[in-house]
């Protein structure tokens, strides 16, 4: 079957780095996205990798390891604004996205 | 303001009623989906649409039907609603299915249904 796991909730220290892990299984692979979701509202597009290594935008970051079926967000300089859900998702062969639950991720100052 | 409406916002509706929630975008985007999103669980695929006047199932159709006549607008409809589809509905579109496409959310629709 097709999976996407993330831990449900993590908590972290304005100005400090957190990074949240996802690893998935899919039936082929075609892209991983991770996007925020603030409580409330719709999802809003972060990240998007489909080759190994690190994709770098401002203050979020994000890797992928196609081999070890495993992505992650990096988030530095943590700011209150930060606190949301953040959803992995990855593409399989038939270009479907399969989303993991979300981490809600807790800012505390 | 480019984007995605749907409509209602919320709505309570009595089971085995029929309801239809409303989606339109104007960025002219090729694809379209409907998602729910239910508390501990991933967003689910509904249904899709990669081009007007084609339609698909995803992960969870049943006692859902879709209709895309042009390219702006993407209904869902609930023939006869049961508690079951309590959840929050999110219309989504992109320019494309493949490649980096990046997916543009609508605010959402909450129904509940009793």
């Amino acid at each position: 079957g097709q999976n996407i796991d993330q831990p449900t909730e993590m908590t972290a220290t304005e100005g400090a780095i957190v990074q949240i892990n996802c690893t998935y299984q899919t039936s082929g692979f075609n892209g991983l996205f991770w996007y925020q979701q603030h409580a409330g509202e719709a999802p809003t597009f972060l990240s998007y990798n489909v080759l190994d290594g690190l994709e770098e935008k401002g203050r979020f970051s994000s890797f992928l390891s196609r081999s070890k079926g495993y992505s992650y967000l990096l988030l530095k300089e943590l700011q209150m604004k930060d606190s949301a859900s953040y959803l992995c998702a990855a593409r399989d062969s038939n270009y479907q996205l399969i989303w993991g639950a979300g981490t809600k991720l807790i800012i505390k100052p | 303001i480019a984007g995605i409406t749907q409509a209602p916002t919320s709505q309570i509706l009595a089971a085995g009623r029929r309801m239809t929630l409303r989606c339109t975008q104007d960025m002219r985007h090729n694809a379209m989906y409907w998602y729910r999103q239910d508390l501990g669980l991933g967003l689910r695929l509904i249904h899709y649409s990669n081009t007007a006047g084609t339609t698909g199932k995803g992960e969870v159709p049943d006692g859902y039907s879709v209709s895309r006549a042009n390219t702006d607008d993407f209904p869902l409809t609930l023939a006869s609603a049961v508690p079951s589809q309590t959840s929050v509905y999110f219309c989504a579109s992109s320019d494309t299915y493949s490649g980096a496409n990046v997916l543009t959310f609508g605010a959402g629709s909450r129904l509940t249904v009793l």
